[in-house]
């Protein structure tokens, strides 16, 4: 089974600063045959579902505002904010699909205004 | 606009079965996967299972293997989950949750509000 491991568990941020989330994987989830990665981010906010932010690791939904970025490949992945807002507050998950039709999620970022 | 509304939640005792709906609109269903997400009050996300396009990939998670059934039915646009044998741990909002993909199960790109299944005696 592929463990998602994220860090830090929570994250205390000033408004317009950079939040960055970490998502460490057991084992590589890099499919070479179509050089993708096979991890998506979500956003969670207190009493919503999630929200899908990021794909393939680093392909940003429709509608998602530019300062959510991500990259790695492999085993190691972040999420990056840039200048983070008031309403980014939630918290952040990461998800594989390599392991497909199997996926898993990381245990949780939770991200709040310093 | 995608919209998925799930159903069926409630309070059962140890044991016992439960089904769950999700009624399905906004998108053409026959055209993607589907899959039942949960998640423990104040805990993280858990995958419970997931249906391909077409039923022919279905899968399950460890914890719930065996005992939950996940099904779809394209006439109705709506995506169930039986649930067997229920035990306190599953305890849990469930949420349905739509596929980017048809024929694979990948990630979710909609999300239902939920429905709180609680089991206790």
């Amino acid at each position: 089974d592929i463990v998602l491991t994220q860090s830090p568990d929570s994250l205390a941020v000033s408004l317009g600063e950079r939040a960055t989330i970490n998502c460490k994987s057991s084992q590589s989830v890099f499919y070479s045959s179509n050089n993708k990665n096979y991890l998506a981010w979500y956003q969670q906010k207190a009493g919503q579902p999630p929200k899908l932010l990021i794909y393939w690791a680093s392909t940003r939904e429709s509608g998602v505002p530019d300062r959510f970025s991500a990259s790695g490949s492999g085993t190691d992945f972040t999420l990056t904010i840039s200048s983070l807002q008031a309403e980014d507050v939630a918290i952040y998950y990461c998800q594989q699909y390599y392991s497909t039709p199997l996926c898993s999620f990381g245990q949780g970022t939770k991200l709040e205004i310093k | 606009e995608v919209q998925l509304v799930e159903s069926g939640g409630a309070l059962v005792q140890p044991g016992r079965s439960l089904r769950l709906s999700c009624a399905a609109s906004g998108f053409t269903f026959d055209n993607y996967a589907m899959h039942w997400v949960r998640q423990a009050p104040g805990k993280g996300l858990e995958w419970v299972s997931g249906i391909n396009w077409n039923g022919g990939t279905i899968a399950y998670a460890d914890s719930v293997k065996g005992r939950f059934t996940i099904s779809r039915d394209s006439a109705k646009n709506s995506l169930y989950l039986e649930m067997n044998s229920l035990r306190p741990e599953d305890t849990a909002f469930y949420y349905c949750a739509k596929d980017a993909s048809g024929l694979h199960l990948f990630y979710f790109d909609y999300w239902g509000q939920g429905t709180l299944v609680t089991v206790s005696s």
